[in-house]
């Protein structure tokens, strides 16, 4: 079946550190892929996405390249904000538009 | 333009009550969605609906029930509630049902189940 797996938190940073989150899935045939992040008592919001593979979904400074070869689809940050601080979801739809999550990898940003 | 909105923001239930949780949307999408939201498993689509009239089981719809009596709203309803659906309750919408369109989710429901 389809997964996500992503790498545990809580991930604390100084800030204008690099961030990297992993992201690897599980799926058959070729899934979009997605990153949302959740800031202090929100709800969720696409931060960037890629649909197919080689794509490089980026907004905002953050970057993730859809690698199919190693299933994986990492979020990167050269340089992370204070205001960066938030929870990071990975996440594939591959049957609609039905999302399946990672748990989550939360950031926490110091100035 | 509010987007999606949900009500109630949080809401105390004991076991065997029952509640309804209302989303709704402005942006004119045909497609709608209940996740919920649990420490360590990210969100788990319980229902969606794909037009007015008309739903669909997701991941984990035991013990929940939906409507889509109207295209702007989407309702979860808990006919008989336990401890095992405290969660945080999020609603989301989209355009198209493609697996390459993004999806629009409100703030969430904290619901505790005591």
């Amino acid at each position: 079946g389809n997964s996500v797996t992503q790498m545990e938190g809580p991930v604390t940073l100084s800030e204008e550190a690099f961030l990297t989150i992993n992201c690897t899935y599980t799926a058959t045939g070729y899934p979009s892929l997605f990153w949302y992040v959740q800031y202090p008592g929100e709800g969720l919001q696409l931060l960037l996405k890629a649909t197919k593979a080689d794509d490089k979904g980026s907004n905002k400074g953050f970057e993730a390249t859809y690698r199919k070869e190693t299933t994986s689809f990492h979020l990167e940050k050269g340089s992370v904000q204070v205001s960066d601080s938030a929870v990071y979801f990975c996440a594939l739809a591959n049957q609609g538009g039905k999302l399946i999550f990672g748990q989550g990898t939360e950031l926490s940003v110091k100035p | 333009n509010a987007g999606v909105t949900q009500t109630p923001k949080f809401r105390v239930l004991k076991t065997g009550q029952s509640m309804t949780l209302l989303c709704a949307q402005d942006m004119n999408h045909e497609y709608m969605y209940w996740y919920r939201q649990d420490p360590g498993m990210g969100l788990r689509l319980i229902h969606y609906s794909v037009g007015e009239g008309t739903t669909a089981k997701g991941e984990v719809p035991d013990g929940y029930n939906v409507s889509r009596l109207k295209k702007q709203n989407f309702l979860l309803g808990l006919e008989s509630a336990a401890p095992s659906q405290t969660s945080v309750y999020f609603c989301a919408s989209s355009y198209t049902f493609s697996p390459t369109d993004t999806q629009y989710f409100g703030p969430g429901t904290r619901l505790t189940v005591l």
